[in-house]
C-alpha cells in the first residue's frame, strides 16, 4: 500500500550544478504532477503528464527545467545550472488519470512528501 | 488575474475548540474548489473537493462550504485536536485549453493548544 515516494529528500548543491528529482508515483495511477514550494509562497504547479506525455508544461518556469516519465510511472524533474532562486521543495503527486471529464475533474491529487532542494 | 487568497495567515487555538479558515478566489472559469492539510515536512493531503453546485462537504470533523456567486469558502473545524495543527490550504481549479490549472493559495497555518 505505497503512496507517493520522492527521493532524495534533501538534496544540497551548488550553484551551477545540475539536480535530478525522482517521483514514483502510486501504483497504477496514470496521471503525474510536479510542482514547487517555496518558503512564503503557495504551490506552484510545475508540469503534468498523463501517462508518458505530458500535455501540459506550461509551469515550468525557464528552460533550465525539464521532466520526463518513462513506462508510464517513474518520473524524473531535471535542473539544469541550478541557481538560488531554484531552492524549494519540490512536490510530486499522482492520480487515477480517469477518462471522462466530470471523473478528472474531481480527482484527488495524492502527494508524495517532496523533496527540499537547496542551492549553495 | 486568477488568484487566491486565504485568511487568517496563522492561527492559534485551544484544544475542542472550534476555528473557521476562509478562502477567496478570483478564478474563471471555476472547475472545483479543494481543500488540503498539510503537516510540516509531509506532503498536502485532500479534505474535501467541491465543484460549482456544491454548497457544503464534510469530512469528519471538517465541513468546507462553498458560495460560488461570491467565491468564497470556508473551511470549519469541530472540536479541534493537537494533531490538526498543520497548514491549511485552499485550491481552486479552472479550465484552460483542455486541461485544469490549480492556483494554490498560501495556506493558513492552525497551531492547537492543549
Amino acid at each position: 500500500g505505497a503512496g507517493v515516494s520522492q527521493s532524495p529528500s534533501n538534496k544540497v548543491t551548488e550553484k551551477g550544478k545540475d539536480v535530478e528529482l525522482r517521483c514514483d508515483p502510486i501504483s497504477g495511477h496514470t496521471a503525474l504532477y510536479w510542482y514547487r514550494q517555496s518558503l512564503g509562497q503557495g504551490l506552484e504547479f510545475l508540469i503534468y503528464f498523463q501517462g508518458n506525455s505530458a500535455p501540459d508544461k506550461s509551469g515550468l518556469p525557464s528552460d533550465r527545467f525539464s521532466a520526463e516519465r518513462t513506462g508510464g510511472s517513474v518520473s524524473t524533474l531535471t535542473i539544469q545550472r541550478t541557481q538560488q532562486e531554484d531552492s524549494a521543495v519540490y512536490l510530486c503527486a499522482s492520480s487515477l488519470g480517469a477518462s471522462g471529464t466530470l471523473a478528472k475533474k474531481i480527482e484527488t491529487q495524492y502527494f508524495g512528501p517532496g523533496t527540499r532542494l537547496l542551492v549553495l | 488575474k486568477n488568484q487566491v487568497e486565504q485568511s487568517p495567515q496563522s492561527l492559534i487555538i485551544l484544544e475542542g475548540k472550534n476555528c473557521t479558515l476562509q478562502c477567496n478566489y478570483t478564478v474563471s472559469p471555476f472547475s472545483n474548489l479543494r481543500w488540503y492539510k498539510q503537516d510540516t515536512g509531509r506532503g498536502p493531503v485532500s479534505l474535501t473537493i467541491m465543484t460549482f453546485s456544491e454548497n457544503t462537504k464534510s469530512n469528519g470533523r471538517y465541513t468546507a462550504t462553498l458560495d460560488a456567486d461570491t467565491k468564497q469558502s470556508s473551511l470549519h473545524i469541530t472540536a479541534s485536536q493537537l494533531s490538526d495543527s498543520a497548514s491549511y490550504i485552499c485550491v481552486v481549479s479552472y479550465s484552460s485549453s483542455g486541461t485544469y490549472k490549480y492556483i494554490f493559495g498560501t495556506g493558513t497555518r492552525l497551531k492547537v493548544l492543549a
